[in-house]
Formats: C-alpha cells, structure tokens, sequence
C-alpha cells in the first residue's frame, strides 16, 4: 500500500503570505516529485529530486522552492502566495525509472490564493 | 518534448456499456505509456502499463489498452463498466526519465 502523505489537503490564503506544502513518504524512495495541476490541464512537473540535498526544477518555470534534507520529507515553500499560484500541487514519489518505474501519488494540496 | 492528449474531459457510460477513454501522444523517442486513475479522495495508482512488450496491455480491473504506433494512440477500454469505476482516468507518457499526464478524464457511470 503507497504510504505518501500530502497536507494541507486544502489550503486558502491571502496574496503575500508564506505557505509550506508538506509531503512526506514512508517507503524509503528516493525519487519525489512535486507536480502542478489546472484543470482540464496537463499535470506539470515543477520540482524533483533523486536523493538527500538533490533537487532539481521540473518542466513548468514555478516560483515556489524545495528542499531535501530527509529521505522521506519534500516539503515545497512559497515565499509569497499570489492567486496565479492557485492550482492543485500533487507530490509522488517512485523507487525505480524508466519501465520499472512505479509513481506513487499523494491526494494533492488544492492551493487557492485570495 | 512529449506532450499527451486526451480527449473528452468527461465520458459518461450506462453501467454494462463499454467504456473507451481515448489517449494520444507524441514523444521524440520511443515511449513508455501509462493509465493512471484516481478514485475520489484517493491518491492516482497505476492501471497499466506499455513498455514496448505486447501491443495489447491488460491491466487491473478488467482495462485494456493497445498501443498503436500508427495513430499514435494508446486508448484504454473495458467490456462492460462498473459502478465503482467511476473516477478520473489519466494517460501519462514516459520518455527520458520523465512522465507527462494529459488533463484527464473524468468517467461517470450512469445506473
């Protein structure tokens, strides 16, 4: 059973605040991902990270930041929430690429900015 | 670049009726495909998946998909549907390393 945890699962805040998007994983994977999706749109990989202190930016340009210190913890920071951040962020993570790979998927934080 | 369509944001099927979730892509390299749903409130698990191995892929639930280089399609279908296969479905290709998910579709199953 994928043990992949995201919170908040909902989250509204005001333009201008700082907000933490907390995932963490209890299966020792090493690769996370945080994606963002619209609706009706595409899933976009915004960040990832194949160890400890390896982090890397995804596909869609995102203002927000990671870090990695801890295997199971990818915690994702806006400094300063603006409504174009509202969107649903879902955090995965997998132990193997390529045809072995197998992602595993938080239930997502659905982020809207006031 | 990849990038993965599909088509109709919304399919609703009568409970027994065939149910057909269309996926298209297109991938510089030979790709690997994937069916993805995500039932409400739940995280998105994997149904099936190609890597280059039978066209024809069956997966968990009774889903089939066929890969078909030609039209570049990759469209999933199941015989008869179920009540409890209401959910979103999501095509997601693999090339380098990376996975790209179309916008997905929401299955409704009518009684």
């Amino acid at each position: 059973e994928a043990d992949i945890y995201q919170t908040p699962r909902y989250l509204v805040i005001g333009t201008g605040k700082k907000i933490t998007l907390e995932c963490s994983q209890t299966m020792g994977h090493d690769k996370m991902y945080w994606y963002q999706q619209d609706p009706g749109m595409e899933l976009h990989l915004i960040h990832y990270s194949y160890g400890v202190n390896s982090t890397e930016k995804g596909d869609l340009s995102s203002e927000s930041t990671v870090s990695r210190i801890r295997t199971e913890h990818f915690p994702l920071t806006l400094e300063s929430a603006r409504p174009s951040h509202t969107s649903q962020y879902l955090c995965a993570s997998s132990d193997h690429g390529g045809t072995n790979e197998k992602l595993f998927f938080g239930s997502g934080t659905q982020l809207s900015v006031l | 670049a990849q990038s993965v369509t599909q088509l109709g944001s919304h399919v609703s099927v009568s409970e027994g009726a065939l149910v057909l979730l269309r996926c298209n892509y297109s991938s510089s390299v030979p790709p690997y495909l994937f069916w993805y749903v995500q039932y409400p409130n739940q995280g998105l698990q994997l149904l099936l998946k190609y890597t280059s191995a039978a066209t024809l892929v069956k997966g968990i639930n009774g889903f089939e998909a066929e890969f078909k280089k030609s039209e570049t399609s990759f469209h999933l279908t199941k015989p008869s549907a179920h009540m409890s296969d209401a959910a979103e479905y999501f095509c997601a290709v693999c090339a380098g390393n990376m996975l790209t998910f179309g916008g997905g579709t929401r299955l409704m199953v009518k009684p």
